[in-house]
């Protein structure tokens, strides 16, 4: 079955401790987006990568960083200089033909303590 | 980053009411998308909107593209109880540009009594 895959479900980690989130993907999507969701708001754009080897910061991504060696992953590393990461990832991604209809991961719980 | 303006926040009804809920901008869109998000899991894409005044439907559900191209309503018929869940709305601006980048709604939540 086609679909995008995040791993762990939930992560635990300590304070001060990098931790990479994974996403994997065999939609053959050309786009992949790294989604930060807090509750009571809505989803909001860490990071994003249209073509392999070339990413963009979203509108949050100090203390994030990600890497698009592969077409099919995009992980997303939260570092130390993170403030608040205690969280819910989620990544998403859109094909070519259908640009602006992003499907989504069934997303990962990071909880830093 | 900016928000879209999504009402209510939240709806208790019963089982066989039917819902409505709307999201609002100050800004044109070209593209309305509505997802749904069960506890602890992504978004499931509902609906896309593609064209000012469109109207699309998906079972019981059913959208609007506002004519202004500002707003985006969704509505649900005879709700049942597994229609509960966040639902958001998500926009592409116009001149947004090839980046495919969404803005999305705070998201409605919605509760079914049987």
């Amino acid at each position: 079955d086609g679909g995008i895959t995040q791993s762990p479900k939930y992560l635990f980690r300590k304070e001060g401790q990098n931790v990479t989130l994974s996403c994997e993907q065999n939609l053959n999507h050309d786009a992949m987006y790294w989604y930060r969701q807090d509750p009571g708001q809505g989803l909001r754009l860490i990071y994003y990568s249209q073509i392999v080897n070339d990413f963009q910061k979203g509108d949050i991504a100090e203390g994030y960083s990600v890497s698009r060696e592969k077409k099919e992953s995009f992980p997303l590393t939260v570092t130390s200089a993170q403030k608040n990461p205690t969280a819910f990832y989620l990544c998403a991604s859109t094909s070519a033909e259908v640009r602006h209809e992003q499907y989504f991961g069934p997303g990962t719980r990071l909880t830093v303590t | 980053g900016q928000q879209l303006n999504q009402s209510p926040q939240s709806m208790f009804i019963q089982e066989g009411e039917d819902v409505s809920m709307n999201c609002t901008s100050s800004s044109i869109f070209n593209t309305w998308l509505w997802y749904k998000q069960e506890p602890g899991e992504g978004p499931v894409l509902l609906i896309a909107l593609y064209k000012a005044g469109e109207l699309t439907s998906n079972g019981r559900l059913t959208a609007q593209f506002g004519i202004t191209r500002k707003d985006s309503f969704l509505n649900i018929s005879a709700s049942i109880p597994s229609d509960v869940g966040i639902y958001f709305c998500a926009g592409q601006l116009q001149g947004g540009g090839a980046t495919n980048k969404l803005i999305f709604g705070t998201g409605t939540l919605l509760a079914v009594q049987p």
